[in-house]
């Protein structure tokens, strides 16, 4: 089955630290992956996406990048974070050649900078 | 502007009663449409899709509609329990993207 693992949960990380969010995708190849962020009470902004090794595409400017050093592996990163970076994040797969699987979220990681 | 507009905000219910939550979207072109349910800490779990020729899909006491004429799909939830108290999630994929269109949520809150 396929299965989606985020870690860490919690993370409280003062600022100007570096940050590492990791997340692997189980039983499936080649899937499209994305990281979103959800500030309390508000919605899901897309943070990057990729469709394959090594592509990213980022949909806003910010404090944060990301990495697919393997098929089923995304990695968030910052070198130094700001108060702004804290927030709950996602990471999602979807599997497919088209646009109309299902995203599948893993438990989230909720960021908090002091 | 959010391309994908939901209402209410929020909402509390007593348990065991009904309610509806809307859906409005103007992105396309037009792929599928997806409500989620987020528990609160927890990541969001899909609960329907409806395609373009759907117009009623159901999900034990969760019933989705869609009409693509005018681009609305409600999610009706019936005989509410406690646990149904989370955030509803509209989501609507486009066919020539992979990006996907987010709606700001519905936190719905039951009681006793």
């Amino acid at each position: 089955s396929q299965t989606i693992h985020q870690w860490p949960a919690t993370l409280v990380q003062p600022v100007g630290s570096p940050l590492s969010l990791e997340c692997t995708v189980e039983g499936t190849s080649n899937p499209n992956l994305y990281w979103y962020r959800q500030a309390a009470g508000r919605g899901l902004q897309l943070l990057f996406y990729s469709v394959g090794i090594g592509q990213i595409s980022s949909e806003v400017p910010q404090n944060l990048s990301a990495s697919r050093p393997q098929d089923r592996q995304f990695i968030l990163s910052s070198k130094k974070l700001l108060l702004s970076d804290s927030g709950f994040y996602l990471c999602a797969f979807r599997t497919g050649r088209t646009n109309t699987g299902e995203l599948f979220f893993g438990e989230g990681s909720r960021l908090t900078v002091l | 502007k959010n391309q994908v507009e939901q209402s209410p905000q929020s909402l509390i219910i007593l348990e065991g009663k009904n309610c509806t939550l809307q859906c409005n979207y103007t992105v396309s072109p037009f792929s599928n449409l997806r409500w989620y349910k987020q528990d609160t800490g927890r990541g969001p779990v899909s609960l329907t899709i409806m395609t373009f020729s759907e117009n009623t899909k159901s999900n034990g006491r969760y019933t989705a509609t869609l009409d693509a004429d005018t681009k609305q799909s409600s999610l009706h939830i019936t005989a509410s329990q406690l646990s149904d108290s989370a955030s509803y999630i509209c989501v609507v994929s486009l066919s020539n993207d992979y990006k996907l269109s987010f709606g700001a949520g519905t936190t719905v809150t039951v009681r006793a």
